[in-house]
């Protein structure tokens, strides 16, 4: 039992180039989070999604786009990647309803160059 | 939306000493608070949650206090340890069905002086 799985861990972006950070769940869990982490600002919500094929924004959505096609997965996108992009990246899984605890992956570290 | 603010932001106490971190929220409907722990460089990890229905929670050395009509909630962890040292987030959740969002605080280091 895996948990929450995070890919990559470490990546290094120009400005203006794209990519993806993968999100893997096994643990059947309904909710799925983007989180970015900065110093001295915790942890602040981009994107969630409360189940297949649904997503909506969190505090700090501009810049990025999810997807969910399937429950054990979420997709983090940067279409053109910014320096103020660079942070943190850290996944996160509950399940329904009242009291869901929130499960955190690894993250991943991003550079934007 | 929910406001969670976080004090102290660092923390320092000697090993066997008590510490306190506390927090304050906005929203009156908010129903679940955790926290968690985050290591350098590791994920953060929930040691502890209280529910709106409770007003404190015991685990071991670790304790969380809930006063709903003031709004805040805080930590205490006694007999600190080495091990102990860490960042610290207290969240907040709101009580809409289908908008489990947490807030979090802006997180406490804590370091103990061996």
């Amino acid at each position: 039992n895996a948990g929450v799985t995070q890919t990559p861990k470490f990546r290094v972006l120009k400005t203006g180039q794209s990519m993806t950070l993968l999100c893997a769940q096994d643990m059947n869990h309904e909710y799925m989070y983007w989180y970015r982490q900065d110093p001295g600002m915790g942890l602040r919500l981009i994107h969630y999604s409360v189940g297949e094929g649904t997503t909506a924004k969190g505090e700090v959505p501009d810049g990025y786009n999810v997807s969910r096609l399937k429950k054990q997965n979420f997709l983090l996108g940067l279409e053109s990647a910014a320096p103020s992009q660079t942070s943190v990246y850290f996944c996160a899984s509950s399940y329904i309803g009242y009291g869901g605890t929130q499960h955190f992956g690894d993250g991943t570290r991003l550079s934007i160059l | 939306g929910e406001n969670v603010e976080q004090h102290p932001s660092t923390l320092s106490v000697q090993e066997g000493d008590s510490a306190v971190i506390k927090c304050t929220y906005s929203d009156s409907a908010s129903n679940y608070f955790p926290w968690y722990k985050q290591e350098l460089g590791k994920r953060p990890q929930l040691i502890i949650d209280i529910r709106s229905n409770v007003g404190e929670k015991k685990d071991q050395r670790i304790a969380v206090t809930l006063n709903k009509t003031a709004k805040h909630f805080s930590l205490h962890i006694t007999e600190t340890q080495p091990e102990d040292s860490a960042v610290y987030f207290c969240a907040a959740r709101g009580a809409n069905f289908g908008n489990e969002k947490l807030t979090f605080g802006t997180g406490t280091r804590l370091t103990i002086i061996p």
